[in-house]
């Protein structure tokens, strides 16, 4: 099992460009989770999936960030027009409702920096 | 206030001490604790999990629960180098509902 994958691993873009963050989760599992990680904040849950259906975008900073799931093996999350206040590790996560309570797989993360 | 507050250190004690890493929730509806372990540049990675109140053991790590104080703790007996890493507790109310999570706390162990 290759695990959770996102790309790309690094990202530096500047500010007002378009960002997409892509995730790959385990095969079968069907929730995605989207986190971002900063110094100040810590782990802060973003949106999550449940069988591609988006549950709970409430953590969604603002319009300019937005994430789909087209299909059970894909989904993107996406910042348009990013800002350096964006710079963060954003992490992927999947998991089954059968895999037991913390059952959760996390990517090794997108290390984005907008300048 | 966070739901889940944990002391973001850094924390550096020399090999073979008792760590003990702790956190506090406000929500009384979490019925699932976890610890997480991340190392520098990789994704976090599950460690134990403990449901209510209680102790539980495995190996080296023990993690306790009490939901009368809302009290998430960690304690690493004999730590190694190896166990130098960013600790996060997390909790959620069960079933696949999100994960909330602690700042975590950086731990370092000394040779």
């Amino acid at each position: 099992d290759a695990g959770v994958i996102q790309s790309p691993r690094h990202e530096v873009t500047e500010m007002g460009q378009e960002v997409t963050l892509r995730c790959k989760p385990i095969s079968g599992h069907d929730y995605l989770f989207w986190y971002r990680q900063t110094m100040m904040r810590g782990l802060e849950l973003l949106i999550y999936f449940n069988n591609n259906v988006p549950i709970d975008d409430s953590g969604m900073p603002e319009d300019r960030f937005s994430a789909k799931m087209p299909n059970a093996s894909f989904s993107t999350l996406k910042i348009q027009p990013s800002e350096p206040r964006d710079s963060a590790v954003y992490f992927c996560a999947s998991r089954t409702r059968d895999s037991g309570t913390g059952g959760y797989t996390f990517g090794s993360g997108t290390r984005l920096t907008v300048v | 206030q966070k739901e889940v507050e944990q002391d973001p250190g850094p924390l550096s004690v020399p090999e073979g001490a008792i760590v003990s890493l702790n956190c506090t929730y406000s929500n009384s509806a979490f019925q699932y604790f976890m610890w997480y372990r991340q190392y520098s540049r990789k994704g976090p990675e599950l460690l134990m999990y403990t449901y209510s109140s209680g102790n539980k053991e495995d190996g080296r790590f023990t993690a306790q629960v009490d939901k009368s104080s809302k009290y998430i703790s960690l304690f690493i007996r004999d730590s190694q180098p190896s166990d130098s890493a960013t600790y996060l507790c997390a909790a959620t109310t069960g079933g696949a509902q999100k994960l909330v999570f602690g700042q975590g706390t950086r731990l370092t162990i000394n040779p």
